[in-house]
């Protein structure tokens, strides 16, 4: 089965500077996409990135990109300029490439954006 | 707009009661998912359903079980309510297909079981 891993439950950092969410996961599968969600204090999730498995170049999306290192199975999120609308806990999860099959998603870590 | 709607934002019920969350989607998607959220645990998977009277069980199925009578409409149902049921309930969809495409989900059912 797969796991995915978010060591930090919280996370502090000062507006206009960058931050690092990790995220480990473990898997067999070959093929696979991995996601970054947002939930902020609304409830609702939102799609922050995703990365495709066999894509070696990582995915950004404006002040937004991640780390992905397949071999170390490592997929972190790097947040630049941080804004105060960041605040929120964030997700990371993982989905097989095929299939019907939902999303594994990681424990969450509690983004606080300090003014 | 695509939009996941669930039936109630929050909802508070007493043990033993059965209790119905409702899910409808209006992006005419083939998959559909309950997930439930608790503190410190992250998202499970309860069931899910790939299509119209299809069903599929999650990580953690046990004490729950699912209608899908229609497409765009995706039923999670409580038999019998016990406290440790007090949870968040997410409803996601998603299109048939690559795995990489967007999981849209509801604002989520806040159920207290007194």
């Amino acid at each position: 089965a797969q796991t995915v891993t978010q060591s930090q439950p919280e996370m502090s950092v000062q507006e206009a500077e960058t931050v690092t969410l990790s995220c480990t996961y473990d898997t067999s599968e070959s093929d696979y996409y991995l996601f970054w969600y947002k939930q902020p204090p609304s409830r609702q999730m939102i799609l922050v990135i995703r990365q495709e498995a066999y894509k070696q170049q990582n995915a950004t999306e404006n002040r937004f990109s991640v780390n992905f290192q397949k071999a170390a199975k490592s997929f972190s999120l790097k947040i630049s300029d941080s804004q105060l609308g960041d605040a929120a806990m964030y997700f990371c999860a993982y989905r097989p490439g095929g299939g019907a099959d939902g999303l594994t998603f990681g424990k969450g870590t509690h983004l606080i954006i300090q003014p | 707009d695509v939009k996941v709607t669930q039936s109630s934002r929050y909802l508070v019920k007493r043990t033993g009661e059965k209790v119905f969350l409702e899910c409808v989607q209006d992006m005419d998607h083939e998959n559909m998912f309950w997930y439930r959220q608790d503190p410190g645990l992250g998202l499970r998977l309860i069931y899910f359903s790939y299509d119209v009277k299809m069903k599929e069980k999650g990580d953690i199925p046990e004490g729950y079980s699912v209608s899908r009578e229609k497409k765009e409409r995706f039923s999670l149902i409580l038999e019998s309510a016990s406290t440790n049921q007090t949870s968040m309930y997410l409803c996601a969809s998603i299109t048939a297909g690559q795995g990489g495409n967007e999981q849209f989900f509801g604002p989520g059912t806040r159920l207290t079981v007194l």
